[in-house]
Order: structure tokens, then sequence, then C-alpha cells
């Protein structure tokens, strides 16, 4: 079965540094997610990307982020300066069918800032 | 976005039926109802959309009364595996997930 991979599962940073989550979706998915859930709290969504631009964002998605589809396979989330309360576990997901809400999430990569 | 209400926690025991239910009243035309499933440091999973009325896949069912104020999941048999959050979601197909904090189901042997 297809699946969403993420690297690295674990990342530490220091406070301050850049970070790149790395996400490669579904081969024939066509739009593309990122959530992030802090442990004990709800998923958050943080944006979606469609048609090589982002199609929405949340108040959470501010000039420290960025997203990337750079080669047709890879999708990247970037925080430029990362907080302490920037830890928390990142989601990438797509979907493919339209008419859905399905969406197939990776198993997350935990980011811890330090 | 329409917000939804469910219970915060559920125990059952093994073998038996499970119906979750979830209220929406401000359900929009557009809104699908969708069910995710979350086990510990995992990501989400989905389980079942409807629209209106009722519908089945492998492993649940999901009942949608006519006025799509609310929603049941039912999950047959439950097993020890099926401990997990359940998140009852409305949404739009194709944009954002609007997760809130589900419900914490216990299967108990």
């Amino acid at each position: 079965e297809p699946e969403v991979t993420q690297t690295p599962s674990h990342q530490v940073t220091q406070m301050g540094q850049e970070v790149i989550l790395r996400c490669v979706p579904i081969s024939n998915h066509l739009y593309f997610y990122w959530y992030r859930q802090i442990l004990g709290q709800k998923v958050e969504f943080l944006v979606s990307f469609y048609n090589n631009e982002i199609s929405e964002k949340s108040e959470i998605f501010d000039d420290q982020f960025s997203v990337e589809r750079p080669d047709g396979s890879n999708f990247t989330l970037k925080i430029r300066s990362t907080k302490l309360e920037d830890s928390a576990m990142y989601f990438c997901a797509s979907s493919g069918r339209t008419g859905s809400t399905e969406a197939f999430f990776g198993q997350g990569t935990r980011l811890t800032v330090v | 976005l329409a917000k939804t209400t469910q219970p915060i926690s559920m125990d059952s025991y093994e073998g038996q039926e499970v119906n979750i239910t979830c209220s929406h009243n401000n359900i929009a035309t557009n809104d699908y109802i969708t069910w995710y499933q979350q086990f510990p440091s995992q990501g989400p999973r989905f389980i079942i959309q409807g629209y209106k009325t009722k519908v089945t896949n492998e492993v649940a069912s999901l009942f949608i009364p006519a006025d799509r104020k609310s929603s049941t999941l039912s999950l047959p048999r439950v097993s020890l595996s099926d401990t997990a959050v359940y998140y009852c979601l409305v949404a739009t197909p194709e944009r954002q997930l609007t997760f809130g904090s589900g419900t914490q189901l216990t299967v108990l042997p």
C-alpha cells in the first residue's frame, strides 16, 4: 500500500537554527499538507499546497515557515529560526481524490528545540 | 469552520460494538462528515466519510440523520488494538482538516 514517508523521524535542534523537514507524498497525489501536534494537544493545520502554490495557511504558518516542492516528489517544510515552542510532532499529508476528505498522513517528525 | 462536539472518552470491552456520537449543528452544505483514528505518536488515519444517510466500509459504519446535525461512528466487535483517539470532523474536500480533541476509546479485555 502506498504511504507518505517523512524524514527524519526525530530532529533535535538548537533554538534559532533552521530546520528542514522532508516528506515524500504518495506519487499521484495532488494536494499536500503540513500539520503539527504539540505533545498532548490537538492536531493543528499549518499549510496546504496545490498546483505548486500555497492554497491555505493558518495563523501558525508565519514568516518563519515556508514550504517547497523542489523536484516533483519531495515536499519540505522549513522553519527559519526555531523557537522552543516549535517543539512538536510535524505530520505531512497528501490526498489525491477530488471530492474526498481522505488524507494520508505520514508517521511524523518529532522536532525538539533545545 | 463548523465545530464538532464528541465525548472526551469511552470505555468498551473486546467484542462489543462501539458507537461514538458527534454533533455538528452548524455543518455547511459543502461539508462532509469524516472520521479519523490516531494512535499515540502516529499520524491520523482516515476511517470513513459520509454526506448523508448511512455509509459502511470494511472497518466501520457511519450513520447520518437527514438534518446532518449529528453523526454516529459504529465500530463492530472492537479489539484491544482499536484503543485510540477517534476524531469527528466536518470538512470540505481538498481543504484543511480541523481536528478537535477527539474521543479516547479504551478497549478493555
